[in-house]
């Protein structure tokens, strides 16, 4: 069965980076793009990015650029996210999706997700 | 950025009843809409997916319709499993964007 597998939660300080990860099994990993989201109490759901699991492609959202990095590792079936310069606006459950592509474009629905990570950015 | 409203932002229904939750998008999107449920502590779920399109294993008392900019989720028959938050999201333009949610409780 399809399964996205996230790493634990992180507690980071202002300043400073966190990575974190997303195990896919269950399919063929290079056959669809992986998403992530970041989910607030304030903000709701924000769509940060995703990255062609294939060719290692990214592509953010404006809003996240410079502070998301997106990169893929085709010999685990895995992806990370990195975060940088974190501040407490980044403290956030953040989740990867799964998206389907047509001719390699991605289709903007995701069918399946990992099960979060929450990110604490406290001093 | 394609801005989403939902409506209600709450509401509660008896067991058996059909209860409807609506989504506006700021401008056309051809269909490209798609629901989530997530109930507390989990991840969302997709129920739906191109308006209308029926997940794999989602109950068909679900179901969405919709066009151009007024999309709504329709539930049928409300099980007490389907106390939950539910989240409409637009796929048509880069970036993807979500509603607010809907939090549906039972009465």
């Amino acid at each position: 069965q399809v399964q996205l597998q996230q790493s634990g939660a992180e507690l980071a300080k202002p300043g400073s980076s966190v990575k974190i990860s997303c195990k896919a099994s269950g399919y063929t990993f290079t056959s669809y793009y992986i998403s992530w989201i970041k989910q607030t109490t304030g903000q709701g759901l924000e769509y940060i990015g995703y990255i062609n699991t294939g060719s290692g492609g990214t592509n953010y959202n404006e809003k996240f650029k410079g502070k998301a990095t997106l990169t893929v590792d085709k010999s685990s079936s895995t992806a990370f996210m990195q975060l940088s310069s974190l501040t407490p606006d980044d403290s956030a459950v953040y989740y990867c999706a799964r998206s389907d592509t047509i001719a390699a474009i991605p289709l903007y629905y995701f069918d399946y997700w990992g099960q979060g990570v929450m990110v604490t950015v406290s001093s | 950025d394609i801005q989403m409203t939902q409506s209600p932002h709450s509401l509660s229904a008896s067991l058996g009843e059909t209860v409807s939750i609506e989504c506006l998008a700021s401008e056309g999107i051809s269909n490209y809409l798609a629901w989530y449920q997530q109930k507390p502590g989990k991840s969302p779920q997709l129920l739906i997916y191109y308006a209308s399109s029926l997940q794999d294993g989602v109950p068909s008392r679900f179901s969405g319709s919709g066009s151009g900019t007024q999309y709504s989720l329709k539930i049928s028959n409300m099980q007490p499993e389907d106390e939950g938050v539910y989240y409409c999201q637009q796929g048509y333009k880069y970036p993807p964007t979500f509603g607010s949610g809907t939090k549906l409780e039972i009465k």
